[in-house]
């Protein structure tokens, strides 16, 4: 197992800019969701995909959008950065919908 | 509104002491809950998985209790360590869609 790795570590923005966040999650892990966090604040969901195809979504703008590859990597995109966009942002996988979630350490993004 | 609750306030505790962590649900009919354990700047980790129809589950020296009555979902570390230290999360999976809403965490301090 490899695990899940985010890149990059941290980024910062400036508002009405556009982002791209990038995930690889563990082979063989068909669901991926990608999760907003503040600071003090539980993970909020923003979007899942599973087998490339998006099958639930969070109370997010349709400014936040994403893609999930064959190889099991994903990305994020923000468009029209807002400062209230900063936050840790975490990619998650799982192998199917009963097992816990393997959590990458994050993207930190500060939006200026 | 759905709502999950977790104690806002730091639990403070000694040394080889049980601490105990409380999820309160309202207006779910959650399929599963998960507990999982986030150390700063990093993502969540997996701990524990805890069904609708199970009400206990045991890993080492953590439980977990689960009262779909109650709405309560109670989660314990016995002989508690320094490096149990760190926030802990609840989250609730639906049933229908199978994907994982989290409340905002417990920071647990164990003191040497």
């Amino acid at each position: 197992e490899t695990g899940v790795t985010q890149s990059p570590t941290h980024l910062i923005k400036t508002r009405g800019q556009q982002v791209t966040l990038r995930c690889s999650s563990q082979s063989g892990h068909n669901t991926v969701s990608w999760y907003q966090q503040a600071l003090g604040q539980g993970p909020q969901f923003i979007f899942q995909y599973y087998r490339e195809e998006e099958n639930g979504r969070g109370n997010f703008p349709p400014r936040f959008s994403g893609l999930q590859f064959p190889n099991y990597s994903s990305e994020l995109n923000v468009n029209a950065l807002e400062l209230d966009d900063s936050a840790l942002y975490l990619c998650a996988s799982s192998p199917s919908e009963d097992y816990g979630y393997t959590f990458g350490s994050g993207t930190r993004l500060t939006v200026v | 509104s759905q709502k999950i609750e977790q104690n806002s306030e730091a639990l403070n505790i000694q040394e080889g002491k049980t601490a105990t962590l409380t999820c309160n649900y309202t207006n779910y009919s959650p399929a599963y809950l998960q507990w999982y354990r986030q150390d700063p700047g990093r993502g969540p980790v997996f701990l524990l998985l805890i069904r609708e129809n199970e009400k206990e589950k045991r890993k080492e020296r953590l439980k977990v209790t689960f009262d779909t009555t109650l709405k309560q979902s109670l989660f314990h570390i016995t002989a508690s360590q320094p490096a149990d230290s760190a926030t802990y999360l609840c989250a609730l999976v639906d049933g229908g869609s199978y994907i994982p809403t989290f409340g905002r965490g417990t920071s647990l301090i164990v003191h040497p």
